[in-house]
């Protein structure tokens, strides 16, 4: 079946850019996305990447997506406090369900 | 209001006890979710419903239901609750169609305790 895998934490100091890698099985997938959640709320879509794309930048953050491999990175530039979260790696699979992975916690340290 | 709202915000419930979990939203989207997200397993799909009147079972649906009488609510009812079903539920709405991204919109959750 379908499967999202990421790691769990990240440290990173501030300033410091920041790379959260993602491996997913569905290779049909059509899109691939990053949702962020910050403490105590719901996810909020960060930025997507249509399947047909192999890189996607927008402001500080930079989608790569590496077909081949089924790997997915998302790279924050210059990180800062404010971006610490979990930040969680999903793909559309079959049409309209979305499949999540278990989230990367990036701590940011001043 | 815009967006996506959940009700209760927190519960504690004692094992065996009936609970619903309420979801509505305004944006007139065609499906509906529930998630719970668990430490280290990350968000995992109860239920969902592509259109009002119907339904489907996710991941993980064994002791709860849901229904959709209409497209704004979706609640998610637990018959006899379970200490395991001690979670953060979120729901969340997308327009799910043809060709779209089929973005999450997802409410703030409800954190329920079973003892």
């Amino acid at each position: 079946g379908e499967d999202v895998e990421q790691s769990l934490f990240l440290s990173v100091r501030e300033g410091d850019s920041s790379v959260i890698n993602c491996t997913y099985t569905d290779s049909s997938s059509t899109y691939l996305y990053w949702y962020k959640q910050e403490p105590g709320a719901g996810l909020q879509l960060l930025t997507y990447i249509f399947s047909n794309m192999d890189m996607k930048q927008d402001q500080r953050l930079t989608v790569l997506l590496n077909k081949k491999d089924k790997h997915l990175s998302l790279r924050i530039a210059d990180t800062q406090t404010g971006d610490s979260a979990i930040y969680f790696c999903a793909e559309l699979a079959g049409g309209f369900k979305t499949i999540f992975g278990a989230g990367t916690r990036l701590f940011v340290k001043a | 209001i815009a967006g996506i709202t959940q009700a209760p915000t927190s519960q504690i419930l004692a094992a065996g006890r009936r609970m619903t979990l309420r979801c509505t939203q305004d944006m007139r989207h065609n499906a509906m979710y529930w998630y719970r997200q668990d430490l280290g397993l990350g968000l995992r799909l109860i239920h969902y419903s592509n259109t009002a009147g119907t339904t489907g079972k996710g991941e993980v649906p064994d002791g709860y239901s849901v229904s959709r009488a209409n497209t704004d609510d979706f609640p998610l009812t637990l018959a006899s609750a379970v200490p395991s079903q001690t979670s953060v539920y979120f729901c969340a709405s997308s327009d799910s169609g043809t060709g779209g991204k089929n973005e999450q919109f997802f409410g703030p959750g409800t954190r329920l305790t079973v003892l």
